[in-house]
Formats: C-alpha cells, structure tokens, sequence
C-alpha cells in the first residue's frame, strides 16, 4: 500500500513570507495529524483531523498557522507570516480507526522548512 | 493534556549488547495505546513496537520487547542484541482515540 505522502520535502523561506504544505494520507486512513518537530525534539501535535472535522487544534498557534482537510482525504499546512522559530520539520501521519481499536500512525517523511 | 516523558536524552550500547530505554506517561484514560518509533536521519518515523493498555503481557517483536506496568504508567523498551542499524532516535508516544503525543526521545549509540 502507497504510504504517507507529503510535498514539498524542503522549502526556504524568509520571515514574514507563507508557505503551505501538502500531505496526502494512506487511502481509507480517517485520522490525519499534523506534527511539529523542532531539530532535537519530539514530534509536538499541530492539529488532529477525524475525516475532515478537528479533533484537537489546542496546540496550533491560530493566529498564524492554519489546516484544512476539506474532503476528508488531503490536508494543507499553511503558516502566514512565518517567523524564525517556525523552523522545524513539518510530519503529516495518518491512521485508520476500527470500532474503539486504536492502530499505529503512519508518517510521511516530512517537509524541513527554513526561515531566514 | 497527556504528557509523555523520556528521561535519558542519550543512551550508548555496545553491539550485541542490551540496552533499555525507558518512558513514562500521565493520563487519566483507560482505553490507550503506547508505541515506540525509531526516527534514523532520513526522519522517517518507523514504528519499532506496539502496546494496548488493556492487554498485560509485554508486547514482544524480534529483538525488541517492552516492560509495561500500567499501574505505575511504565513503558520501557528493551533491545537484545543490538545491532548498528539500530542507531537512531527513539520517541515513544500515547495514542488515545482523542490524542497522539510524543516524547521528547533517546538518542541511541551503538557501538562497534
């Protein structure tokens, strides 16, 4: 089965310009994340889609970062106006939910956006 | 909010040595899961090993295996044999049906 796809694989900007990135999750997959990981951390949860419903967004900083997941299937990270500390690797993972049974997330390879 | 901690920023095996990472998590659910992920440089996250809360016995896969105390919310992972591909970083995450959070990682080392 094709895994998590993701575009652009890096991308530099400078501050205060936007950016978007792109993930498309393993078909059939209900459950997308969306992952922050700063260079020496863990993956820090962005925002949780359910189909094309937010689970969980209390980590995504709303006054500059937005996501969408309109058909329930793609989603897009955008940042706008990006900031130094906006550097990190951007994770897209998807999973599949049965009944009350939980299954491992699958991840993409991520996006390392740059601001300078 | 759950919260994930891994206290060993970096730990060292020799090959074919055994080695144990160990994490800790706070949650009031009962119904979760737990995963360690092997992170190499190329940044993929790789799902090294799986645990639901309701089951008691350890989960084992190869070479990998984990030490789950639910009561003192434990999840170590135990590598027997390491081997040099192992290197990598190692997160260990809770996965509910509400949330998915990671730790901060281990950094593991294997020496030749």
């Amino acid at each position: 089965e094709a895994g998590v796809a993701q575009s652009p694989r890096y991308k530099i900007i400078e501050k205060r310009q936007s950016v978007a990135f792109w993930c498309n999750p393993i078909s059939g997959h209900a459950t997308l994340y969306w992952y922050q990981q700063i260079l020496g951390q863990g993956p820090k949860l962005l925002i949780q889609f359910q189909n094309n419903g937010v689970v969980d967004d209390s980590q995504l900083p709303k006054d500059r970062f937005s996501a969408e997941r309109l058909k329930g299937v793609d989603s897009t990270l955008k940042i706008q106006p990006a900031k130094l500390e906006d550097s990190a690797v951007y994770l897209c993972a998807s999973s599949s939910i049965t009944g009350v049974s939980n299954t491992e997330a699958f991840f993409g390879q991520g996006t390392r956006l740059t601001v300078v | 909010a759950q919260t994930v901690t891994q206290s060993q920023p970096e730990m060292s095996v020799q090959e074919a040595e055994t080695v144990t990472l160990s994490c800790t998590y706070d949650t009031s659910e009962s119904d979760y899961y737990l995963f360690w992920y092997k992170q190499p440089p190329s940044r993929q996250m790789i799902l090294v090993i799986r645990q639901e809360a309701y089951k008691q016995q350890n989960a084992t896969e190869n070479r990998f295996s984990v030490n789950f105390q639910k009561a003192a919310k434990s999840f170590s992972l135990k590598i027997s044999d390491s081997q040099l591909g192992d290197a990598a970083m190692y997160f260990c995450a809770y996965r509910s049906i509400m949330d998915m959070r990671f730790g901060a990682g281990t950094r593991l080392t294997v020496k030749p």
